[in-house]
């Protein structure tokens, strides 16, 4: 059955620093998320993308955060300069198009990032 | 702003009887609505959903039921089993003009404990 997948499973970094997560969407999916679970706390919408560009994005997703789809697989999130509270799970979601069928959102196992 | 609730942090049952898990919401414009069943360290794995034109899903053991007057809806089990013991989480979409982000607000879960 596909699924998505994320690299890396963990991450730990210094505060300031770069992070890219990776995702490996369902390969016929167009629609493209990525949401946060701090620990203790609900799982938040960051962003979507679909066709090359975003076509939403929360509060939290600011100048520091951005998403790129670089080829026909791979969908990324930048943090540009990580601060100690940007220290959450990271999941990635795929969906294919949509109809009432099929608004499902089908989600990875997370990446864990730990800012120290 | 809890827009999806879900009043119930934890939840513990028997062996064979069934779980009842209820969800609330707010946003009028929520037409989508799903369950998913998260083990720790692990991603969200969708179980099911329903659109606000049906009012009950049902798949196998799992029966998820809307009310929209009453903006609930609820997950029945049956019968449970130790294997789903895990964190339940309810999401709920709403469809926009013009295009269809369907970004999902999750609640913040509850543990349900299937114990033999």
């Amino acid at each position: 059955e596909p699924e998505v997948t994320q690299t890396p499973s963990h991450q730990v970094t210094q505060m300031g620093q770069e992070v890219i997560l990776r995702c490996v969407p369902i390969s016929n999916h167009l629609y493209f998320y990525w949401y946060r679970q701090i620990l203790g706390q609900k799982v938040e919408f960051l962003v979507s993308f679909y066709n090359n560009e975003i076509s939403e994005k929360s509060e939290i997703f600011d100048d520091q955060f951005s998403v790129e789809r670089p080829d026909g697989s791979n969908f990324t999130l930048k943090i540009r300069s990580t601060k100690l509270e940007d220290s959450a799970m990271y999941f990635c979601a795929s969906r294919s198009f949509p109809t009432s069928a099929s608004e499902t959102q089908y989600f990875g196992p997370g990446t864990r990032l730990l800012v120290l | 702003d809890q827009q999806v609730k879900q009043n119930s942090p934890s939840l513990s049952v028997q062996e064979g009887r069934i779980s009842i898990l209820n969800c609330d919401y707010t946003n009028s414009m929520f037409d989508y609505f799903l369950w998913y069943k998260k083990y720790p360290a692990e991603g969200p794995t969708f179980l099911i959903s329903i659109s606000s034109i049906k009012d009950k899903n049902e798949d196998g053991r799992f029966t998820v039921f809307l009310n929209k007057s009453a903006k609930h809806l609820s997950l029945h089990i049956v019968p449970s089993q130790p294997g789903d013991s895990a964190v339940y989480f309810c999401a709920a979409s709403a469809s926009h003009s013009g295009g269809s982000n369907y970004k999902l607000t999750f609640g913040k879960g509850t543990l349900l404990t299937v114990n033999p």
